[in-house]
């Protein structure tokens, strides 16, 4: 079935650096979200994104935080700079159709560990 | 706001065991609610979906049942295998809102052959 890529799979970085998580969504989807997973907790929503805009964004989702999708290519999550809380996996997700009711696809993830 | 509840952390099983994990929801209005399925080194997958009460989702042989007078939508299966061993999220989704998923605690399906 449809497929979301993410890269890298796991990402190790120092307190205060700058890090970018990249999503490569199915293609003819629209609909882009971010989800992060702290290990032992619930997989909690980040922020969603369409035609170019942030659509709705959780407070989990810091002023350190960035999402992009420059011309039809990754669906980026930027973090600058990281902290220790940020250390999480971080899951792309990506629907053909808009709401509540829609069905997501999400990749596989993508572990930040920040030291 | 929106919660999700699944009651069994960790579930153990034979094969051809009877399966029940428990989901109740907290939401106002008619959320749509949802089963993922996630296996080790890949992300939740979509099980299936229930959009109004009474309603039943079904999908390889699991199914669940909208019930919005227990404010339920408990995940069955008549007979496990062992390729069901992974782990199952309950989620929910606002009909009014962008897509933002509320998810369960996950639970810990392990089927021993």
């Amino acid at each position: 079935g449809p497929k979301v890529l993410q890269i890298p799979s796991h990402q190790i970085i120092d307190m205060g650096q700058m890090v970018t998580l990249n999503c490569d969504p199915v293609s003819n989807h629209l609909y882009f979200y971010w989800y992060k997973q702290i290990l032992g907790q619930q997989m909690e929503f980040l922020v969603n994104f369409y035609n170019g805009k942030v659509m709705e964004k959780s407070k989990l989702f810091k002023d350190q935080f960035s999402v992009e999708r420059p011309d039809g290519s990754y669906f980026t999550l930027k973090i600058q700079p990281t902290a220790l809380e940020d250390s999480a996996v971080y899951f792309c997700a990506s629907s053909p159709d808009w709401g509540g009711y829609a069905e997501q696809f999400f990749g596989p993830g993508t572990r930040l560990t920040v030291l | 706001g929106d919660s999700v509840t699944q009651t069994e952390g960790q579930v153990a099983l034979s094969e051809e065991d009877f399966l029940t994990i428990h989901c109740n929801y907290s939401a106002s209005g008619y959320p749509a609610l949802f089963w993922y399925v996630q296996y080790p080194g890949e992300g939740p997958q979509f099980l299936f979906r229930a959009s109004r009460d009474k309603e039943k989702g079904s999908s390889r042989g699991f199914e669940a049942t909208y019930d919005k007078g227990t404010t339920s939508f408990h995940l069955r299966k008549a007979s496990v295998q062992e390729s069901d061993s992974a782990v199952y999220y309950c989620a929910l989704g606002d009909r009014a809102n962008t897509g933002k998923l509320t998810f369960g605690d996950g639970t810990v399906l392990t089927v021993k052959p």
